[in-house]
């Protein structure tokens, strides 16, 4: 059974950079043909796509946040990470990770984490 | 790119059945899959239908999906609705470089 759990600070300054971590348990970031995709949701509101890594390091991004955004994967320590720069207020999410065997199919989600963007 | 527009909130009565729309703002819905997730409060969302109209394991046969090329739209059917079933519902789909998009949600109160 594969779980995913995010992890990283819970408040962010404006104008810093939100780094968020995807620990990967019962499976690995490169083994089998996976996407490994952020998601958020701003409070009350609806699901935004971030982006994605592919197993292959292939990233695709969320044209709004593409200029600020990279996802990372880390085969050693099973980890894919969500690094978002120049953050504002407009940032302020639940962050969720999420795995699929296809670029638009999430079958695996984590908890999500609270990121507050504030001074 | 194009947008996919849901009601913001639905209500029915236990027992009946609800149809909850997502309507593709231009481009065929029938050019990319659709998918649905359920999302209780606190909850992460978890897949109800997938690929316009497939279930996964576990997923009650009183859930369906349709997509309809006249009106441009899918559609996420529960029937035999209960309050189990009250929960945000999200169509979803994407592009040609499989960029994802969701819809704004919808609301579903069972009362």
């Amino acid at each position: 059974q594969v779980l995913l759990q995010e992890s990283g600070p819970g408040l962010v300054k404006p104008s810093e950079t939100l780094s968020l971590t995807c620990t990967v348990s019962g499976g690995s970031v490169s083994s089998g043909s996976y996407y490994w995709t952020w998601i958020r949701q701003p409070p009350g509101k609806g699901l935004e796509w971030i982006g994605y890594l592919y197993y292959s390091g292939r990233t695709n991004y969320n044209p709004s946040l593409e200029s600020r955004v990279t996802i990372s994967g880390d085969t050693s320590t099973k980890q894919v990470s969500l690094r978002l720069n120049s953050v504002t207020a407009a940032d302020t999410a639940v962050y969720f990770c999420a795995r699929g065997e296809i670029a638009y199919l999430f079958n695996h989600w984590g908890q999500g984490i609270l990121v507050s963007v504030s001074s | 790119n194009f947008i996919l527009t849901q009601p913001h909130s639905v209500s029915e009565s236990p027992g009946t059945t609800v149809t909850i729309s997502c309507t593709r703002s231009s481009g065929s819905i029938a050019s990319n899959y659709v998918q649905w997730y359920q999302q209780r409060p606190g909850s992460s969302p978890t897949t109800v239908i997938f690929e316009n109209n497939q279930r996964p394991s576990g997923v009650p046969d009183r859930v369906s999906g349709v997509i309809d090329i006249s009106s441009n739209s899918a559609s996420l059917i529960i029937s035999g609705l209960s309050t189990e079933d009250e929960a945000d519902y999200y169509c979803q789909s994407y592009d040609g470089s499989n960029r994802v998009i969701f819809g704004g949600g919808t609301k579903l109160t069972v009362l």
